[in-house]
């Protein structure tokens, strides 16, 4: 089955200090992979998406294809971005991962 | 433009008991997905419909669960009878075409108790 692991469940960290959200997948070819975004009582929502290679609120994701891995970076950590962050991957279909809390502290 | 919108936001029934869900896709949005969230977890795809047609229900308890996109616009998804483990948020999605190609739009959830 296809997978896709986000390791950590809680990030926390201070704010203007860099954040790295992992996220591995296992799709075989080329999928389609995406970093989806829910803040606290508002709806899923999408982030960015590889495709688009854009910097969306000063997040960028990088994909290294040997390890399968499409990490979303951050320079400076903002305290509103505190939020569920979700890693997607996949063709027609999506595979969501478990999801990564970040905390951003003042 | 208008959002996905779902109906009720809330829901608690007891066990066995049955229950429907409501989905109003973006206007002119072509696929439409329904997605179980259990708490902790990700989201999970019940459902795909590409207009009123079926594309993937691979994962969706056909012996419980039920689903249908009549006229290719809003959708029901129904659970009789309910389990606890049924449990969770349920998420409907709607994109011009597919998931992959294109951004998916997500609703607010129905968050369902089985009690």
């Amino acid at each position: 089955a296809q997978r896709v692991t986000q390791p950590e469940k809680l990030l926390s960290v201070f704010k203007g200090a860099p954040v790295e959200l992992k996220c591995n997948y296992s799709y075989s070819g080329s999928p389609e992979l995406f970093w989806y975004v829910q803040y606290s009582r508002q709806r899923l929502q999408l982030l960015l998406r590889h495709i688009s290679r854009e910097s969306i609120k000063g997040f960028t994701a990088d994909l290294n294809k040997g390890e399968t891995s499409f990490h979303l970076k951050k320079p400076f950590a903002q305290e509103e971005d505190s939020a569920m962050y979700y890693c997607a991957s996949g063709y027609s279909t999506l595979t969501f991962g478990k999801g990564t809390m970040l905390l951003v502290s003042p | 433009e208008a959002g996905v919108a779902q109906s009720p936001r809330y829901k608690i029934i007891e066990k066995r008991q049955s229950v429907a869900f409501w989905c109003n896709p973006i206007s002119g949005h072509a696929t439409l997905y329904w997605y179980q969230q259990i708490l902790g977890q990700g989201p999970k795809l019940l459902i795909q419909f590409q207009n009123n047609g079926v594309v993937d229900d691979s994962q969706l308890p056909k012996d419980r669960f039920s689903a249908e996109r009549l006229k290719g616009v809003d959708s029901t998804l129904k659970i009789q009878p309910a389990k606890l483990e049924d449990s969770a948020v349920y998420l409907c999605a709607s994109s011009p075409y597919g998931q992959g190609d294109t951004e998916a739009f997500f609703g607010q959830g129905t968050r369902l108790t089985v009690v």
